[in-house]
């Protein structure tokens, strides 16, 4: 079976400093992933995919970038956070066909401060 | 432009009623439609999805939704909640290979007992 896992679980930091963020998908190869930024109370919003190692594509960017260094891991980073990059940080993958369901990671909550 | 609406940010429902959440969607194309559901603190989990045939889809949990081409909505029904059935659902809308997830607003659902 399929498992995601995100890390880290939550993160607290500082306004200006850096930020990098994991997922990690077993079970499955060659998956679509995706990061999407949710903030408070608010709907969800695609920030990043990628069909394959060391190719992604920004959707919305939010002064952030992401990577796929490898196969089954997909990192999303920056260098300088800003107060409005708090939320919480979901990635998800999907089969690399048509329009498959994508499914979602437990997440990753970040408050800025 | 694409796009998914939810009308509702908020229903409250009896335990043993029944539940209708609304999603409508703007897409020209075949559209491809997901309902999830989101506890508290948690990621996105797929209650059920449309790609075409029985407009009727059925998905966990006794949930189930209606596709209708003509008034370009896909609505989620439930015949009896209960209390933990108490969550977030958004209704989503593929589009471009399944690159691009569109999600709606959201609608919180709380089950009083």
């Amino acid at each position: 079976a399929q498992t995601i896992h995100q890390w880290p679980v939550a993160e607290i930091k500082a306004v200006g400093s850096p930020l990098s963020l994991g997922c990690t998908i077993k079970g499955k190869s060659s998956p679509n992933l995706y990061w999407y930024w949710q903030a408070t109370g608010g709907t969800l919003q695609q920030l990043f995919y990628s069909i394959t190692v060391g190719q992604v594509e920004s959707v919305v960017q939010l002064n952030l970038s992401a990577s796929r260094p490898k196969d089954d891991q997909f990192i999303l980073s920056t260098e300088k956070l800003l107060l409005s990059h708090s939320g919480f940080y979901l990635c998800a993958w999907s089969l690399g066909t048509g329009n498959a369901e994508q499914f979602f990671g437990p997440g990753t909550r970040l408050t800025v401060l | 432009a694409q796009s998914v609406t939810q009308p509702d940010a908020r229903v409250t429902v009896s335990e043993g009623a029944s539940l209708q959440l609304r999603c409508k969607y703007s897409y020209s194309a075949t559209p491809y439609l997901f309902w999830y559901v989101q506890y508290p603190r948690q990621g996105l989990q797929l209650l059920l999805k449309y790609y075409s045939g029985d407009p009727v889809v059925q998905g966990v949990n006794s949930f189930e939704a209606e596709f209708s081409k003509s008034n370009s909505s896909f609505h989620l029904q439930k015949a009896s909640v209960h209390w933990s059935d108490s969550a977030v659902y958004f209704c989503a809308l593929s589009m471009e290979g399944g690159r691009a997830l569109i999600f709606g607003t959201g609608t919180t659902v709380s089950v009083s007992p």
